[in-house]
């Protein structure tokens, strides 16, 4: 399968512990996102990746959330002293950079987490 | 912040009709694009129309666009059961380029009645 996997599928922790989620994209594509999705809504955006720089980030990736992209390939994102408001599905996707007619993402299947 | 809205919410709908469902956007675009997800699993892209084009058909699927009132369509003709899903509307916003960080909707949630 050359899709985009994601793991842990589920992950449960308790309030204050740190948690990491591994995405790897499909091998040719350059670009990596990071989505949040929470129940009844539509993905917000979190960060992005070109290659191993990391372009942009959202202002809800905050200062204890923390994403890295090593040598362009594969991506961590680590959420530190997590809160039951973090409780989300984590949704990575990859695409090729996009250009004006391009720019179809490839979801994974995310990263469920709930923070009791 | 998301900057499309779907319309309606929720649809319920039986088998062989057809399902239309909206989306409405704020800023100026590059593209807009349909993803579907089923419950519990991750987003399938299903159709890209460019900024330019006003019509798109892929199968059963038929997407407008009218970038004067910023507003896009999904038809889906005879529905089938298997559509059951969540369809979200994402735009590529026009930042002097395409940045690709696209912009999703709350979504429609269809229904399929066998």
């Amino acid at each position: 399968d050359t899709g985009v996997s994601q793991n842990p599928r589920h992950k449960i922790t308790k309030r204050g512990q740190n948690v990491t989620f591994r995405c790897d994209p499909i091998s040719e594509h350059n670009r990596l996102y990071w989505y949040r999705q929470t129940l009844g809504q539509g993905p917000e955006f979190l960060t992005y990746f070109q290659n191993e720089a990391q372009l942009e980030k959202s202002r809800l990736l905050s200062d204890r959330f923390s994403a890295e992209r090593p040598k362009g390939s594969f991506s961590t994102l680590e959420i530190q002293r997590t809160e039951q408001g973090d409780s989300a599905m984590y949704l990575c996707a990859s695409s090729l950079v996009p250009g004006m007619n391009t720019g179809e993402l490839f979801f994974g299947e995310g990263s469920r987490l709930t923070v009791l | 912040s998301q900057q499309g809205e779907e319309d309606p919410q929720a649809l319920s709908i039986q088998e062989g009709e057809n399902a239309t469902m909206n989306c409405s956007y704020k800023t100026s675009i590059n593209n807009l694009q349909w993803y579907r997800q089923n419950s519990g699993r991750g987003l399938v892209h299903l159709i890209l129309i460019r900024s330019n084009e006003r019509e798109k058909h892929s199968g059963r699927l038929r997407v407008t666009l009218d970038t004067s009132k910023k507003s896009s369509s999904l038809l889906i003709t005879a529905s089938r059961a298997a559509d059951t899903a969540s369809y979200f509307c994402a735009t590529d916003p026009n930042y002097g380029g395409s940045q690709g960080n696209l912009i999703f909707g709350k979504g429609t949630k269809l229904s399929v009645k066998p």
